[in-house]
């Protein structure tokens, strides 16, 4: 089935830096989806994208809907400790927009 | 607004015992879904339903059964537990532009 890359898988930082992730398709979306899930938790939806160029931002958190409409990017500006968890995108696929596809996830590790 | 809610939180079940994982949702979604989670790894579809009286299966519902009477309520059944069910199971409803709201989750351990 159809599926998302996300990439990093895991990533190791410093508390205070900033955090780039992305998420590509080889199909495109109409809409993306970002989630952080906490360990023991449900994921908690943080940003949803709508448009092609579409810059959203939720505080420390800035998304992008890429011009291709085939990628999308999270970033977090100043990394603080409850940052920590794993980090899914999303999507509704446009055959079967019904369901969400996700991606892999990227491990978020915060060092004090 | 309560959102998704789901009980139980935990559950053992011995091998070939049934239950029910209940989901309640109160923000008038049409769209519902259950998944599970097992250890380290993403999320998988078991069942999911466009509106009252429509189910459909997901990629994983060999084990499962789901009903949907009313608008808010999409309970899960497991019949005949086995230690392949173990896992941790997340109820969700979806608004109209295809945001999915999740529940905080039944960690079900069966043995």
């Amino acid at each position: 089935g159809q599926q998302l890359n996300q990439s990093p898988q895991s990533m190791f930082i410093q508390e205070g830096e900033d955090v780039s992730m992305n998420c590509t398709s080889s199909s495109i979306f109409n809409t993306w989806l970002w989630y952080k899930q906490d360990p023991g938790e449900g994921p908690v939806l943080l940003i949803a994208l709508y448009k092609a160029g579409e810059l959203t931002s939720n505080g420390r958190l800035t998304a992008q809907f890429g011009i291709t409409r085939k990628d999308s990017f999270l970033n977090i500006s100043a990394s603080i400790p409850s940052d920590v968890g794993i980090y899914f995108c999303a999507g509704p696929p446009v055959q079967g927009a019904q369901k969400l596809v996700f991606g892999q996830g990227t491990r978020l590790t915060i060092n004090p | 607004n309560a959102g998704v809610t789901q009980t139980p939180k935990f559950r053992i079940l011995k091998i070939g015992q049934s239950m029910t994982l209940q989901c309640t949702q109160d923000m008038n979604h049409n769209y519902m879904y259950w998944y599970r989670q097992d250890p380290g790894m993403g999320l998988k579809l078991i069942y999911y339903s466009v509106g009252a009286g429509i189910t459909d299966k997901g990629e994983v519902p060999n084990g499962y059964n789901v009903s949907r009477s009313t608008t808010e309520d999409f309970p899960l059944r497991l019949e005949l537990a086995a230690p392949s069910q173990t896992s941790v199971y997340f109820c969700a409803s979806r608004t109209a532009t295809a945001e999915q709201y999740f529940g905080p989750g039944t960690r079900l351990t069966v043995t």
